[in-house]
């Protein structure tokens, strides 16, 4: 069982297409994150919410859009995405993102292949 | 020099064998630290938090050493189910928010 569920495990895309990464978490957190990994690159944050609200925003460039209607629930859109968004997408929670100790959960993670 | 930094490997170590890695930090004002473990296109999870004392579980010592700034994982009777990638994980203050910064994993490859 995971506390942290992240759908679809796999996409593949063209270019031109729209489409939502998804993330729930069963854990009552108030914290929920958006991670990018490339190939042997560390973990890239790319946004933060906190009780549905985001309060970080990690440069990230308009084609990716998230989305946070509740606490448990947080998306990704993706549109008009490069051959370079390719990588392993990754959704976290943690309990309140301002604590230093808090442990961060991660769900399975999306393989994006963009063509 | 990075935030965090790790030797990518790979550990190459023969099954029951004693393996460590290190792990440095640059931000001194960090507070708290981890190790996760990444198994190939899967996502990392918390093998255990670093504590100033040193912490043990089973098989698994960490160790932090706040004056140097890095961080230790001992690996002791390694198994072949241990071969995955081990990240270590830094959360620091940055402009008054606290933020989670990972290193690039050493890749642990156990024998048989």
């Amino acid at each position: 069982e995971t506390g942290v569920t992240q759908t679809p495990r796999h996409l593949v895309m063209g270019m031109t297409n729209k489409k939502s990464l998804k993330c729930e978490q069963h854990l009552g957190h108030n914290a929920m994150y958006w991670y990018k990994q490339s190939a042997k690159k560390p973990l890239e944050l790319m946004f933060v919410y906190s009780l549905e609200e985001r309060v970080e925003n990690n440069s990230v460039p308009s084609r990716f859009s998230p989305e946070c209607p509740n606490s448990s629930h947080l998306f990704l859109h993706l549109h008009t995405l490069q051959p370079e968004d390719s990588a392993l997408y990754l959704c976290a929670s943690s309990q309140d993102w301002r604590m230093p100790n808090e442990k961060l959960f991660f769900g399975s993670g999306t393989q994006l292949s963009v063509l | 020099r990075k935030e965090v930094e790790q030797d990518p490997g790979p550990f190459n170590v023969p099954e029951g064998a004693t393996v460590a890695f290190n792990c440095t930090y640059s931000n001194s004002a960090s507070q708290s630290f981890f190790w996760y473990r990444q198994d190939c296109r899967k996502e990392p999870k918390l093998l255990m938090s670093v504590y100033s004392s040193g912490n043990e579980d089973g098989r698994f010592t960490a160790q932090l050493n706040r004056a140097s700034q890095y961080i230790s994982l001992l690996i002791r009777d390694s198994k072949l189910s241990d071969s995955a990638t081990y990240l270590c994980v830094v959360n620091s203050v940055f402009s008054g928010t606290y933020k989670y910064i990972f290193g690039t994993g050493t890749r642990l490859k156990v024998l048989a």
